[in-house]
Parts: C-alpha cells; structure tokens; sequence
C-alpha cells in the first residue's frame, strides 16, 4: 500500500476566509477522490479530483466553494472556501489504482474548526 | 435518501467472541462493497471487500457476507480482539470500488469488552 499524507492535520480558521488542504501519495495513482465527514455523520463524497482537467463534483458541492487541483498523479489540493461553522468537519483525501487494486485508501484527514 | 445504511449505532461484544456487523444498500446499480475501520484521529483502513459476483469473502478473522436478493452484508469478526474496538463503516460503489467514489453508511461503534 501507498503512504498517503495529508496537510495541515488540524486547523482552526475565522468564517470568511479560506483553507487549502494538500494531499500527497507516494506513489502514483489512477484515481484521487476528496470527502468530508460532518460531526456525528459519514463520509460524504465532494468531488474526484481530475488530473488535468476540472475536478467532478457531486450533487450540493461546487466548484466556487471547493475548488480542488490536480496538477500530477500524486498531489491533489482541496480549498474550502469563504467557511463558515457549517463547514467544520474532518476532510479527507482517498486513492484507488494502486497496483492495479480496486479498493479506495485513505489519507489521515485534516480535522477543520470554523469559528 | 440514505443508500447505505448501519441500523446499530454501537455494538458491544466480549473478547473471544462473534463480532458480527450489519448493512442494508438501497441501490441495486451497486456491485462492490467495502468495510472500512476507523479509530479516532486517524483516517478509515480498509478492511475486506466483496464484488456483487460473490457472496463470500474471507480474510484471515474477517468475513463479508452478501445476500444480495435482501440488499444486506454483514462482516464477521472471529474472534474479537480488544484492538478490534473501532468505528466500522459499510461502503459501497456501482464502478468496481475504484473508479468512482464510494457510498458510506454512518457506521457502527465496535467495542470488544475484555
């Protein structure tokens, strides 16, 4: 399996202004996907960070408030932007096509506070 | 509209027994299934998988069972071990596990009482 590393880890941001979360793997991979999880809630798919390309995002998520990048096989950036309280949860990262393996893994995620 | 979801919030079992898990999927377009385990402050680690093809897979103490006509997995932990205390999510996708993003269920509270 990969190493995949997430930062920051932790971060607690004023509503209104904006926080980029990096995602690294150690390898390369076919697939980078990005979730968060809300308090008390399961993890909830935002978007598949497309390398090249605009990243896909799932119904209630847009690019204006989640813009994400994929410059490479190894590196994807998610931005929360303009937050607010309701955007307090623990983001994470995932990777899949590793050794040519269908099954998703996780980074370690990054727990965001808003106040 | 929950598609994936675990009816028991926690679970409490004694070391050296049957943990079993349970899941119910709504969406008959998913074929590969997923259990991840997730301790606090850490990221979920995959666990075991099953294709909709099967209706078994094991791996070394852990089993998933799929019944696919009831729409219902369950994953079988024998015997359990006081690491095993966690939080266990059910996933599913309809793209083979990796191609597309997958569908979790809120998750069930494992705790091995020793």
């Amino acid at each position: 399996s990969a190493v995949i590393s997430q930062k920051p880890s932790r971060d607690i941001c004023q509503r209104g202004t904006s926080l980029t979360i990096q995602c690294q793997v150690d390898s390369q991979v076919t697939m980078m996907f990005w979730y968060r999880q809300q308090p008390g809630q399961s993890l909830t798919l935002i978007a598949t960070a497309n390398q090249g390309s605009e990243a896909t995002y799932e119904s209630g998520f847009v690019i204006d408030k989640f813009p994400i990048s994929r410059p490479n096989l190894t590196f994807s950036t998610l931005t929360v932007s303009n937050m607010s309280p309701e955007d307090s949860s623990i983001y994470l990262c995932s990777v899949s096509g590793l050794a040519g393996v269908n099954e998703q893994f996780f980074g370690p995620g990054t727990r965001l506070t808003v106040l | 509209d929950q598609q994936v979801k675990q009816n028991s919030p926690s679970l409490s079992v004694q070391e050296g027994r049957i943990s079993i898990l349970n899941c119910d999927y709504t969406n008959s377009m998913f074929d590969y299934f997923l259990w991840y385990k997730k301790y606090p402050a850490e990221g979920p680690t995959f666990l075991i998988s099953i294709s909709s093809i099967k209706d078994k897979n094991e791996d070394g103490r852990f089993t998933v069972f799929l019944n696919k006509s009831a729409k219902h997995l369950s994953l079988h932990i024998v015997p359990s071990q006081p690491g095993d205390s966690a939080v266990y999510f059910c996933a599913a996708s309809n793209s083979g596990g990796g191609a597309d993003g997958l569908t979790f269920g809120k998750g069930t509270h494992l705790i091995i009482q020793p």
